[in-house]
C-alpha cells in the first residue's frame, strides 16, 4: 500500500526560528514529490522535486529529495507569522498523475 | 489567469437532495481532478479526467457522479449523500497527466444533514 508520512505532526516556533519538516514515502511508480502550503482552503504549490540531491529554493523556503532513502525535507528559515499553515507533502505516482498526500505538518509561528 | 475557481463556496444539503459542485479553469489545462478532504486529514483523490474523459475513479460510491462537459469545466453531481460525506471538496487541474504540478481551487465546503 502506498504510504506518505510526515513529521512532526505539529510544530510551534517563534518568529525568526528555522524549521525542518520531514516527509518519507513508500509508493509504487514514483514520479515526483511535491510540497504544498494549506492555510484556510486551497493547497498552494511550493515545490516539485524529481531528482535526488538537487535543492530547490524559493526565498526563505528550500527543499531537497533523497530518492535512495525515500524522503524529502522542507526548510523554512527566519520564520514569520505568515508561515503558519499546514504543510502537505504529496507524491505523484503512476501514469494517471495521482497524488498521494501525507497527513501534513501543522506549523504555528508565534510573534 | 492562473486560477481554479469553484462554486459554491459552501453547500448544505439534505440526504434526499440532488446538488452539483462546479469547477472551472482557464489555463488550458487538459487534466482535472476531484479530491475530498475531511477535517484535519489530507486530500484524497476521487476522480481524474484527461481530455474530458474519465481516466481514474478511485472506487468512489456512485452517489458521486463526475462530469466534464468541456475542457474548462468539471462538475461533481451529488445525490443521496450521507452525513459522513460532509467534507471540503477540492478541484485541481494540471497541464496534462504527464505534468505532476496540480493547481487547486479554494474548495466547496459541503455539509450533509
Amino acid at each position: 500500500e502506498d504510504k506518505v508520512v510526515q513529521s512532526p505532526l505539529s510544530l510551534v516556533v517563534h518568529e525568526g526560528d528555522t524549521v525542518t519538516l520531514n516527509c518519507s514515502y513508500e509508493v509504487t511508480n514514483f514520479r515526483s514529490l511535491l510540497w504544498y502550503k494549506q492555510e484556510k482552503k486551497a493547497p498552494t504549490f511550493l515545490f516539485m522535486l524529481t531528482s535526488s540531491g538537487i535543492e530547490k529554493k524559493s526565498g526563505r523556503l528550500s527543499s531537497i529529495l533523497d530518492k535512495k532513502e525515500l524522503f524529502s525535507i522542507l526548510n523554512i528559515t527566519a520564520t514569520q507569522t505568515g508561515d503558519s499553515a499546514i504543510y502537505l507533502c504529496a507524491v505523484g505516482r503512476g501514469a494517471g498523475n495521482m497524488l498521494t498526500f501525507g497527513g501534513g505538518t501543522r506549523l504555528m509561528v508565534k510573534p | 489567469d492562473t486560477e481554479v475557481t469553484q462554486t459554491p463556496k459552501h453547500l448544505v444539503m439534505g440526504m434526499t437532495n440532488k446538488k452539483s459542485l462546479k469547477c472551472e479553469q482557464h489555463m488550458g489545462h487538459r487534466a482535472m481532478y476531484w479530491y475530498k478532504q475531511k477535517a484535519k486529514k489530507p486530500p484524497e483523490l476521487m476522480f481524474v479526467y484527461s481530455y474530458e474523459k474519465l481516466s481514474i475513479n478511485e472506487s468512489v460510491p456512485s452517489r458521486f457522479s463526475p462530469e466534464c462537459p468541456n475542457s474548462s469545466l468539471l462538475n461533481l453531481h451529488l445525490h443521496a449523500l450521507q452525513p459522513e460525506d460532509s467534507a471540503l471538496y477540492l478541484c485541481a487541474s494540471s497541464q496534462g497527466l504527464r505534468d505532476i504540478e496540480q493547481y487547486f481551487g479554494p474548495g466547496t465546503r459541503l455539509t450533509v444533514t
